[in-house]
């Protein structure tokens, strides 16, 4: 079983639609959760960051921990075609930084 | 706006050149990291650095080193370029581990 999974898609919405990204972990020791987004050519950038269980909103963007579950999720409301991307999870305990494959999407206009 | 430079975006190489990626933050970060991504193998770690002059392996060092001769320099070597090294090279760095990292817009390397 791989640490982090995460659905690789691609995953196609119309847009206006909710996106919901999800990722699985298996280490319960990790601690801090966060979601990038890499466009296409270019590097990830950290879009949101969580610490522990609970949600974190951040103008269309929720994020999402279950920690009981090992479940992280990142949700986008009224999506555009400007948030087509690749969305990678990632998390880390201590010294230990682990992504997921990322989940490419697109919304479609 | 605080950045991570990589020198290339784009790079052709011949079987058994020696390469150099370079790498530049300006946010007196003291980690930094390189990764290759890959279509269906995501993010993999090759080396670390969590101080000037130290160095520690990744996932897949084989066939890679790293010099960190100042804190804000971080580069990678290909000894002997081979096409299975041919991958997006991104340059990370960061402060701590509990708040992310920050990535360069990777170079493109491809060995031919």
């Amino acid at each position: 079983q791989k640490e982090v999974e995460q659905d690789p898609g691609p995953l196609s919405v119309p847009e206006g639609a909710i996106v919901s990204l999800n990722c699985t972990y298996s280490n319960s020791a990790f601690q801090y959760f966060m979601w990038y987004r890499q466009y296409s050519r270019k590097g990830p950038e950290l879009l949101m960051y969580t610490y522990s269980s609970g949600n974190k909103e951040d103008g269309r963007f929720t994020a999402q921990v279950d920690k009981s579950s090992k479940y992280i999720s990142l949700f986008i409301r009224d999506s555009q075609p400007s948030d087509s991307a690749t969305y990678l999870c990632a998390m880390s305990y201590g010294q230990n930084f682990v992504f997921g494959p990322g989940t490419r999407l697109s919304v479609l206009p | 706006d605080v950045k991570v430079t990589q020198s290339s975006r784009y790079l052709v190489k011949r079987t058994g050149e020696k390469v150099f990626l370079e790498c530049v933050q300006d946010m007196d970060h003291e980690n930094m990291f390189w990764y290759r991504q890959d279509p269906g193998l995501g993010l993999r770690l090759i080396y670390f650095s969590y101080d000037v002059k130290m160095k520690e392996k990744g996932d897949i060092p084989e066939g890679y080193s790293v010099s960190r001769e100042k804190k804000e320099r971080f580069s990678l070597i290909l000894e002997s370029a081979s096409t299975s090294q041919t991958s997006m090279y991104l340059c990370a760095s960061s402060q701590g581990h509990i708040n992310g990292y920050t990535f360069g817009s990777g170079t493109r390397l491809t060995v031919v």
